[in-house]
């Protein structure tokens, strides 16, 4: 098992530009999320899906989206991208509601 | 609004010494609680979790935490330090009304003097 895997792992955007961010698991786990990492801020949730074709919005959604096309994927897209985006962003997946999340190696995106 | 706190932003212990994590929360529901270690650079680590039953736990590396109903703490614990355990560590957040989303506190970086 690879368990779950981002991609890029680095990440260089001017202002205004789009990208998305890729996060793959491989553990049939229904629940995946997306979480952004500041300093002194913990992490803060910015979308999560329950399964294939339904998303919710978390904490901070603003600037971001996200789909959930299978299990195993769950992509999440700047379409502008904006210095305030700056962040280490996390990737996690769990079997279920009452479970611990498996967390991705994370993406380090900076915006200039 | 749910809510986690960690006091401490950053503690230094000595090898060997005992340590102690604090962390505080504020949950409308029957909570279920995680700590997780992060390394410089790397992603979160679970070291152990609470969802019901003996309130004492133990996980990875040789850490153990509480859970106090009563002080709404679930705070982490080690007898002795090592070096290697020099890293920032979270206290999350969860309940099954709430559905998977987890509250994270801010962290506590934990340095190790040799």
């Amino acid at each position: 098992n690879a368990g779950v895997t981002q991609t890029p792992k680095f990440q260089v955007l001017k202002t205004g530009q789009s990208m998305t961010l890729q996060c793959a698991q491989d553990m049939n786990h229904e629940y995946m999320s997306w979480y952004r990492q500041d300093p002194g801020m913990g992490l803060r949730l910015i979308h999560y899906s329950v399964g294939a074709g339904i998303t919710d919005q978390g904490e901070v959604p603003n600037g971001y989206n996200v789909s959930r096309s299978t299990t195993e994927d769950f992509p999440l897209r700047l379409l502008s991208a904006a210095p305030s985006q700056t962040s280490v962003y996390f990737c996690a997946s769990s079997p279920g509601t009452v479970y611990e999340q498996y967390f991705g190696p994370g993406t380090r995106l900076t915006v200039t | 609004a749910q809510s986690v706190t960690q006091p401490d932003i950053h503690i230094t212990v000595s090898e060997g010494a005992s340590l102690e994590l604090r962390c505080n929360y504020s949950y409308g529901a029957t909570p279920y609680l995680f700590w997780y270690v992060q390394s410089p650079g790397q992603g979160l680590q679970l070291l152990l979790k609470y969802f019901s039953g003996d309130t004492l736990v133990q996980g990875i590396k040789g850490f153990e935490a509480e859970f106090k109903r009563s002080q709404s703490s679930f705070n982490l614990r080690k007898p002795s330090v090592h070096w290697s355990d020099a890293a920032e560590y979270f206290c999350a957040v969860g309940a099954a009304e709430y559905g998977n989303k987890l509250v994270f506190g801010a962290g506590t970086i934990l340095r190790v003097k040799s």
